[in-house]
């Protein structure tokens, strides 16, 4: 089991530019989170789905945030415009249905805005 | 509301043990994890307990858990260096989503 991916690792980009983060959840998880970590904050709940279906999106900061699960395999995390302030880790985590273990995380996609 | 407490800094000496306290907030919280979380990575889930227990324990690992009081304790015994990292408090909430804490970290000094 190749766990969580994410992709990419690192990214760099200006100000303004669109951002999209990547995910691929575990085979057979039908829940996906995404999730921000910064230092001032710590890690806020963005937006989780289930089967797919967005659940709730009420930690997306602003509506320069997006997030879209087209298949049970993948899922993107876009910010248009993307500002200094969106610099932080990202990441995805999954569970199968019904699981109440705990989440699988991914290894972070770490995005620096400049 | 949910929320998660945590104190963000812990030294201990190597063989020492190590005790990671946490409060929350949600009575109705079923499950409470730990994780871990080491440079550069993602979030590993170290141990997890359910709320009607009050002790867990896991090789170096026991979790304790006062209901009443809403606190739960990590206790690392023997720790090591390699135990330095970050570690998370988390609740269930009763939608199915995980409140994290700050994160406490742990120092290990040999």
């Amino acid at each position: 089991d190749a766990g969580v991916i994410q992709s990419p690792r690192h990214e760099v980009t200006e100000m303004g530019q669109e951002v999209t983060l990547r995910c691929k959840p575990i085979s057979g998880h039908n829940s996906l989170f995404w999730y921000r970590q910064t230092m001032m904050r710590g890690l806020e709940l963005l937006i989780y789905f289930n089967n797919n279906v967005p659940i709730d999106d009420s930690g997306m900061p602003e509506d320069r945030f997006s997030a879209k699960m087209p298949n049970a395999s993948f899922s993107t995390l876009k910010i248009q415009p993307s500002e200094p302030r969106d610099s932080a880790v990202y990441f995805c985590a999954s569970r199968p249905r019904g699981w109440d273990y705990g989440y699988t995380f991914g290894s972070g996609t770490r995005l620096t805005v400049v | 509301g949910e929320d998660v407490e945590q104190s963000l800094f812990l030294s201990v000496r190597e063989g020492d043990s190590s005790v990671i306290n946490c409060t929350y907030t949600d009575s109705s919280s079923t499950y409470l994890y730990w994780y871990k979380q080491e440079p550069g990575a993602g979030l590993q889930l170290l141990t997890y307990i359910f709320s009607n227990m009050d002790m867990k324990q896991d090789q170096r690992l026991t979790v304790l858990l006062n209901k009443k009081d809403k606190h739960l304790s990590l206790r690392i015994a023997d720790t090591q260096t390699g135990d330095s990292a970050i570690y998370f408090c988390a609740e269930r909430s009763n939608t199915g989503k995980l409140i994290f804490g700050q994160g406490t970290t742990l120092q290990v000094k040999p």
